[in-house]
């Protein structure tokens, strides 16, 4: 059965420090994976998503990485903000169509 | 509509009462999803439908659990006899295709059961 950890489980860091989140899955036959930030009571927003074929992805400030073979993916956002605040989540789509989610990183960009 | 929308946003139940919740998905979206969120954890994939037809329910936790999409765009997930670990957040969302494409979540409905 695939998990999903994700370290830290919180992190606080100053505005415009760089930052790097990690995610761990067990099961390496994963279709994509995607990171997701979610803001309190709200729902997810999708940032990136990763082709099991693809080692990273960049939008603006985030880039994702992606290494199947050691069950590994990275969130690293440059020059954090404190709007940038929130909970982090990265998931693993396996074949069955379902994501299998981490339980988040907590994020504090202090002003 | 512009995304995907849940109601209601909040729900009390007595225990042993049923309720329903609704997600109108992204208009055209073939697929739809239903998780599970308890407070300071991630999702859970609840169950998943292609069209109207229900293609995986392996994350419903008991026969309580029943979700439907008669017409291949709006769904109900109902809960009946609700019991006090039912309460969380119950997050819809939808895609256009399969195959992992980007899923597009609702706000979420959170339920109480006291």
């Amino acid at each position: 059965k695939q998990e999903v950890t994700q370290i830290p489980a919180a992190l606080s860091v100053p505005e415009g420090e760089n930052l790097v989140l990690n995610c761990s899955f067990t099961d390496s036959a994963i279709y994509n994976l995607q990171w997701f930030r979610q803001d309190p009571g709200k729902g997810l927003t999708s940032l990136l998503l990763i082709q099991s074929s693809q080692r990273e992805q960049t939008s603006g400030r985030l880039n994702a990485s992606l290494d199947k073979s050691s069950g590994r993916s990275t969130l690293y956002i440059a020059a954090s903000q404190p709007g940038d605040s929130a909970t982090y989540l990265c998931a693993a789509l396996e074949g069955n169509q379902n994501f299998v989610f981490g339980p988040g990183t907590r994020l504090s960009v202090l002003p | 509509g512009a995304g995907v929308s849940q109601s209601p946003r909040y729900k009390v139940a007595k225990r042993g009462q049923d309720v329903a919740l609704r997600c109108d998905p992204i208009s055209g979206h073939v697929s739809l999803f239903w998780y599970q969120q308890a407070l300071g954890q991630g999702p859970e994939f609840l169950t998943y439908f292609q069209n109207e037809a229900q293609l995986d329910k392996s994350g419903l936790p008991s026969d309580r659990f029943f979700a439907e999409r008669p017409e291949g765009s709006v769904s109900t997930l109902k809960i009946q006899r609700t019991q006090q670990e039912d309460s969380a957040v119950y997050l819809c969302a939808s895609s256009f295709g399969g195959g992992g494409e980007t899923q597009y979540f609702g706000p979420g409905t959170r339920l109480l059961v006291l």
